[in-house]
């Protein structure tokens, strides 16, 4: 069955540093990847997605996510956080774009 | 363009009654799917239709329904309810199997 794993479940940044959220995930085909962000209390916003193709994919908002087969991974990016970035972050894993299995997020906290 | 649209906003009732929710797919999408998100978890895959037809269900009991109209809108139902389906019920849409966009969700609160 298909998984996925964000290690960490707060993540604190300076304003200004960089940032990267680690997701893994557990399915036997080419996994359709997903990032969503939500913020306090709404609904979920895409970032960005990976179906094939190049594995350095560009989202909204200056994010980025880096497909590894080889380490099971699609780990999100940012160069520089800013505060409004301070939210929830969800990794989901799709089996051709049906159900999505999330998971359990990581909360960003950005400080002066 | 209006992106997906959930009703009511928030709702609070009581164990064992039943409650119904409500969304309306983003324009020219003819997908919908529901996730339940409990505090502090990641969104539950509770079901998605297509064509008037469920086409694929998670893990939830049969207290948990749905159904789609000719002009792709949805209902989710819940009978019986219980003190833990307090959540965020969150509605998606899209073009059949292609990226899901959410909308802002419902807040059940059950006493």
């Amino acid at each position: 069955a298909q998984s996925v794993t964000q290690p960490d479940i707060h993540i604190t940044v300076s304003e200004g540093a960089s940032l990267e959220l680690r997701c893994n995930y557990s399915y036997g085909a080419t996994p359709y990847l997903f990032w969503y962000v939500q913020s306090p209390g709404q609904g979920l916003q895409l970032l960005l997605k990976y179906f094939s193709g190049d594995t350095l994919v560009q989202g909204i908002k200056g994010f980025e996510a880096e497909f590894k087969r080889s380490q099971s991974s699609f780990n999100l990016r940012k160069p520089s956080v800013h505060w409004s970035d301070a939210a929830e972050y969800f990794c989901a894993v799709a089996n051709s774009g049906y159900a999505l299995n999330f998971g359990k997020g990581t909360s960003l906290l950005v400080t002066p | 363009d209006a992106g997906v649209t959930q009703s009511p906003t928030h709702l609070i009732k009581t164990r064992g009654q039943q409650v119904t929710l409500r969304c309306s797919p983003k324009s020219g999408h003819d997908t919908v799917s529901w996730y339940q998100q409990a505090l502090g978890q990641g969104p539950q895959f509770i079901f998605q239709y297509y064509e008037e037809e469920e086409r694929q269900r998670g893990n939830f009991p049969d207290r948990f329904s749905g159904h789609q109209f000719p002009n792709y809108s949805s209902e989710l139902n819940v009978n019986a309810l219980l003190l833990g389906d307090s959540a965020l019920y969150l509605c998606a849409s899209s073009l059949y199997t292609d990226t899901q966009y959410f909308g802002p969700g419902t807040r059940l609160t059950v006493l």
